[in-house]
């Protein structure tokens, strides 16, 4: 199994850009997961979604930040406009349902807005 | 206060050596607690995930203990290698009726050679 597949790895933009992060999750994991990981903050949750269906995106920073998972195989997490706060590595996990707990990361997207 | 408190911040050990890192938290009610390794410049890998019943569990030489009455885990490494250089994360699941993640800012291990 090739694991959790980010693109891209690396991102620069200027501020005021769309920024669009995509992850493919282990197949046959039905649970996926958006993180941002920051020196300051450490890990946050950002948003979590259950057989595609977005459960508690509470996390999600303010309406800049947006995620969409329109089949079991591919999810979003868009940033538009960014500014540089949003930098950060952005990581994506995915579980299988019954073992919620049981998070493979992937290798994340170090977003750099300048 | 942090609802997911480790100690220490960073350690550096001499490689063979052991070493323990702490992890309390406040948080309430208790699904289960995870430890996970992260390596610079990758995702974080879990390493143990317990439960309200198991005081300890043990991966290769990674050995997690879990005390739900204090409300601490400890993680053990013995024997250090050189790999084992990393932050390691300590993560509280809670049940509010649904699950929520709290994340510790974790312990940034350096073993020397």
């Amino acid at each position: 199994d090739a694991g959790v597949i980010q693109s891209p790895r690396h991102e620069v933009t200027e501020m005021g850009q769309e920024v669009t992060l995509r992850c493919k999750p282990i197949s046959g994991h039905n649970s996926l997961f958006w993180y941002r990981q920051t020196m300051m903050r450490g890990l946050e949750l950002l948003i979590y979604f259950n057989n595609n269906v977005p459960i508690d995106d509470s996390g999600m920073p303010e309406d800049r930040f947006s995620a969409k998972m329109p089949n079991a195989s591919f999810s979003t997490l868009k940033i538009q406009p960014s500014e540089p706060r949003d930098s950060a590595v952005y990581f994506c996990a995915s579980s299988l349902d019954r073992k919620f707990y049981e998070q493979y990361f992937g290798p994340g997207t170090r977003l750099t807005v300048t | 206060k942090n609802q997911v408190e480790q100690s220490p911040q960073s350690l550096i050990i001499l490689e063979g050596k052991n070493c323990t890192l702490q992890c309390n938290y406040t948080v309430s009610p208790f699904s289960n607690l995870r430890w996970y390794k992260q390596d610079t410049g990758r995702g974080p890998v879990s390493l143990t995930i317990m439960t309200f019943s198991e005081n300890t569990k043990s991966n290769g030489r990674y050995t997690a203990t879990l005390d739900a009455d204090t409300k601490q885990s400890s993680l053990h490494i013995t024997a250090s290698q050189l790999s084992d250089s990393a932050s390691y994360i300590c993560v509280v699941v809670i049940n509010t009726g649904g699950f929520k993640t709290i994340f510790g800012a974790g312990t940034r291990l350096f073993v020397k050679a």
